[in-house]
């Protein structure tokens, strides 16, 4: 089955530090994305990249920018992080094989900002 | 402005009774809608995919269907290990950018 991988669980950081969120996937997608998840807004999506140094803004991207120098990783950067970037933050890849079009989630990294 | 609406936010439901969840969606030029489930603390599981109106794909005890304004995810007999967060996503261009509803959380008690 499709791994992504984040490489952090919980992340603790001070405000206005340079935050970096690495995720990997081991399926050779070309499609991967940037979520926030906050209680009650659901799911919005940051980035979002569909090869590599190839990337497009999705709804929210004020604040953050993205990395995608090899095709498996895909890296979110909170320049100077700020408390309203406290979220759990979700990568995916896209798959378009087998029974039809799915993304698959990493375990999500919940990042505090103080 | 896309939408996609959930309801209800939370479910409570007996081991064995069956239920329905609601993904009402407006969205020009739908391609697909997504149902995902979600543990606590975890990321999103993939469920289901729909196409088109009057589809219907079955996992186990989940269920879902899509008409041209709203999608169901039928739960039938639950038991506790389908409590989780529902969730319902659609997709209108060709990137696989997905819009999500807010998500409905299902408690099954023994």
């Amino acid at each position: 089955d499709v791994k992504v991988t984040q490489s952090s669980r919980y992340l603790v950081k001070r405000t206005g530090e340079k935050v970096f969120l690495e995720c990997v996937q081991d399926m050779d997608h070309e499609n991967m994305f940037w979520y926030r998840q906050d209680p009650g807004l659901g799911l919005r999506l940051i980035y979002f990249s569909y090869d590599v140094k190839m990337k497009e803004k999705g709804d929210i991207p004020e604040g953050y920018s993205v990395s995608r120098e090899k095709k498996e990783r895909f890296s979110l950067i909170l320049e100077s992080a700020s408390t309203n970037q406290t979220s759990m933050y979700l990568c995916a890849s896209r798959s378009l094989q087998g029974t039809g079009e799915k993304l698959f989630f990493g375990s999500g990294t919940q990042l505090s900002v103080l | 402005e896309d939408q996609v609406t959930q309801s209800p936010e939370a479910l409570r439901l007996q081991e064995g009774e069956s239920s329905s969840l609601n993904c009402s969606y407006t969205v020009s030029g739908l391609r697909g809608l997504f149902w995902y489930r979600q543990d606590p603390g975890k990321g999103p599981e993939f469920l289901f995919t729909l196409y088109s109106a009057g589809e219907e794909k079955e996992k186990e005890r989940l269920k879902a269907t899509l008409t041209k304004k709203e999608s169901f995810l039928h739960i039938t007999a639950p038991k506790p290990e389908d409590s989780a967060t529902y969730l319902c996503a659609a997709s209108t261009d060709s990137w696989g950018k997905l819009q999500f509803g807010a998500g409905t959380q299902v408690v099954v008690t023994p």
